[in-house]
């Protein structure tokens, strides 16, 4: 079965701070993408980065950068220079769709970061 | 570009009465899945669609359907609704390919009194 798990509950920081979550997960699928999802209070989930398993190869976007280290299992994201709007819940998340199916996600419990002025 | 769009925003029902929610994907996406939130079982998977077929099946009781229609428009029904089903539903399409990432609703919060 598979799973994810984000250690973190709660990140505080005060802005310029760089914010590193961390996400671990478990898969027997050799194909496979992870995701980090952001959800700021209107709800919506919006999507950040994806990365599937073939690529480890660690990018930086922006502010926005992340460590995929498959020997580990782990796709961790940073959030460099945090500002208040990046006030949110981030959630890290893992597709099947190298099993074909690309619309079902396994969600970690997500992390809320709180940026404070 | 218009976005993943769920209606209503808000409702509030009673035990035992059922309700539909419905999806509207991104233009030219087919697949559509439904997810629901709550603050204990945190973001899971319910169902998806795709060409107006299930494809997947979350694990949840027989009183949570959907349907995909052939523009791609889709629905979900709760019958006989339970307190526990209070959450917010969200809704999410894609092109079903390797480049296409999940892009979701703003969701529909439920309540049951």
């Amino acid at each position: 079965a598979q799973k994810v798990t984000q250690a973190q509950t709660e990140i505080s920081v005060v802005e310029k701070e760089d914010v590193t979550l961390d996400c671990v997960y478990e898969t027997r699928d050799t194909t496979y993408y992870l995701f980090w999802y952001k959800q700021p209070p209107s709800g919506e989930l919006v999507f950040l980065i994806r990365r599937n398993s073939f690529d480890e190869q660690n990018e930086i976007s922006g502010r926005y950068s992340w460590n995929f280290q498959k020997s580990t299992s782990s796709f961790n994201f940073t959030i460099t220079a945090s500002q208040v709007v990046d006030s949110a819940v981030y959630f890290c998340a893992l597709s099947e769709a190298g099993r074909g199916s690309w619309g079902k996600l396994q969600f970690g419990a997500g992390t809320q970061v709180v940026v404070t002025p | 570009k218009a976005g993943v769009t769920q209606t209503p925003r808000y409702l509030i029902k009673t035990r035992g009465q059922q309700v539909t929610l419905s999806c509207s994907p991104i233009s030219g996406h087919r697949s559509v899945s439904w997810y629901q939130q709550t603050p204990g079982q945190g973001l899971q998977f319910l169902f998806e669609y795709f060409s107006e077929t299930q494809r997947n099946k979350g694990n949840f009781p027989g009183r949570f359907s959907g349907r995909q229609f052939s523009n791609s428009r889709s629905e979900m029904n709760v019958s006989t609704l339970e307190l526990g089903d209070s959450a917010l539903y969200l809704c999410a399409s894609s092109r079903d390919s390797y480049n296409s990432p999940l892009h979701f609703g703003n969701g529909t919060r439920l309540t049951v009194t």
